[in-house]
């Protein structure tokens, strides 16, 4: 059974980055394409993108331009960087797995907040 | 994008009734569709993939059927614990544009 962690930061100010860090256990991190997904308070669902342990990502088009999803095997972990948050980037930021049958294991989410 | 609408937003139903959700997709999909629920303050749980298969530890109540651009979810027979809400997912595309309905929340009626 595999367990998901987010860790990072619960508030960001407006115009910086969000950095956020998944950790993987009771897994192993070849057997997925590891993805993060958002909901803003009282919303719906949003897949922001997803890495595989290759290195090799995609993203959703509408926040490409601000999206970076990293990988590091040996620490069973991967990440999420969005840039120029802004207070419409304020959400549960979940991390998950995906093997194209569906997210079937997902992390407890972590609320980020965009605020001065 | 594949927008995938989902309805009714909210439907009133008394526990032991069957509950039908559907979920639309603005274009085919094939059979690479999820179903989730979402209980407050938890993470989304995989109920069904590919269209009608339960995901490991689902109850037999939950059912899904469809392909192409109409799905169904079907609770046969309400518990208290289903007054949940219900997301669908696609994932149909390549590269990759996941999309989820907006969500179907399940009230007592």
């Amino acid at each position: 059974q595999v367990q998901l962690q987010e860790s990072g930061p619960g508030l960001v100010k407006p115009s910086e980055t969000l950095s956020l860090t998944c950790t993987v256990s009771s897994g192993s991190i070849g057997d997925y394409y590891w993805s993060w997904i958002r909901q803003p308070p009282g919303k719906g669902l949003e897949w922001i993108g997803h890495i595989y342990y290759s290195g090799s990502t995609n993203y959703n088009p509408s926040l490409k331009s601000r999206v970076t999803i990293s990988v590091d095997t040996s620490k069973k972990q991967f990440s999420l960087k969005l840039s120029s948050m802004t207070a419409a980037d304020t959400a549960v930021y979940y991390c998950a797995s995906f093997d194209f049958r569906g997210f079937d294991y997902w992390g407890q989410g972590a609320l980020v907040t965009a605020s001065s | 994008e594949i927008v995938m609408t989902q309805s009714p937003a909210t439907l009133s139903i008394s526990p032991g009734e069957r509950a039908t959700l559907s979920c639309r997709a603005s274009q085919s999909v094939g059979s690479n569709l999820a179903w989730y629920q979402q209980k407050p303050g938890q993470a989304p749980r995989l109920l069904i993939y590919g269209a009608s298969t339960r995901a490991t530890g689902i109850p037999a109540r939950f059912s899904g059927s469809g392909s192409g651009t109409e799905f169904t979810l079907t609770i046969s027979s309400l518990q208290s614990e289903d007054f949940v809400v219900y997301y669908c997912q696609q994932y149909n595309n390549w590269p990759p544009a996941y999309t989820f309905g907006q969500g179907t929340k399940l009230e007592i009626e």
